[in-house]
């Protein structure tokens, strides 16, 4: 099973509101992550997560606020986003071989399905 | 500047005709993933390279890494209109911990 699941699939927001993207995976993978993916473009790192902490923040804004409560849940709480934020929302993970080592560079990661973001 | 370059960047071909999408690095990198994405969808993971000069067959598609682990190719035989997608190329430099992703190339099979 190299599944990664993510809800929901769609998400309308307004600039006031609070919401909040949920990533799922049971593979036993230790290393988790989110992107960012404009239309027609690559996914873009925004956050990683190793053995539950955060160990990579791509400078992303504060009105995007990650959270892992164990080892195969994921979460982004959004606030007080801006239009621009309209985007794919994608969820990763991958195999980590040792706590408080960099990623082993063989690790693949797998995708979840993503979730569309449109804040109106 | 992309660290990993995709050529071409939009292919469009006749069902039964051949492709070939390459992605070229100055970097060396450790291992590299393919993967095919549809629109609104995640990325699929097609394969995983990382031994220099490996080629992996997958039915109708061949993916090559070159033997420097700086350049790989994906190559697909008698297309078929499933086919169709964004397919991008990701890499794990040497040194890091980052998957660095080429800028995608979007193919179109019609039938």
């Amino acid at each position: 099973d190299t599944e990664v699941t993510q809800t929901p699939k769609h998400l309308v927001m307004g600039m006031t509101n609070k919401k909040s993207l949920k990533c799922e995976q049971h593979m036993g993978h230790r290393a988790m992550y989110w992107y960012k993916q404009k239309a027609k473009k690559p996914p873009e790192l925004m956050f990683v997560y190793s053995y539950e902490k955060l160990s990579i923040n791509e400078s992303v804004p504060s009105r995007f606020s990650p959270e892992c409560p164990n080892s195969s849940l994921l979460n982004l709480h959004l606030h007080a986003l801006q239009p621009e934020d309209s985007a794919l929302y994608l969820c990763a993970s991958s195999r980590v071989a040792s706590s408080g080592r960099t990623l082993e560079a063989k690790d693949t990661q797998y995708f979840g399905p993503g979730t569309r973001l449109t804040v109106l | 500047t992309q660290l990993l370059e995709q050529s071409p960047q939009f292919l469009s071909i006749q069902e039964g005709e051949n492709l070939t999408v390459y992605c070229n690095s100055s970097s060396v990198f450790s291992s590299l993933q393919w993967y095919r994405q549809e629109p609104g969808e995640g990325p699929v993971l097609l394969v995983t390279v990382v031994t220099g000069g490996e080629v992996k067959k997958l039915k109708r598609l061949t993916f090559q890494f070159g033997d420097a682990r700086k350049d790989s190719s994906l190559h697909i035989t008698a297309a078929q209109p499933g086919d169709t997608g964004l397919y991008l190329c990701a890499g794990y430099k040497a040194a890091g911990n980052k998957l660095t992703f080429g800028g995608g190339t979007r193919v179109l099979v019609k039938p």
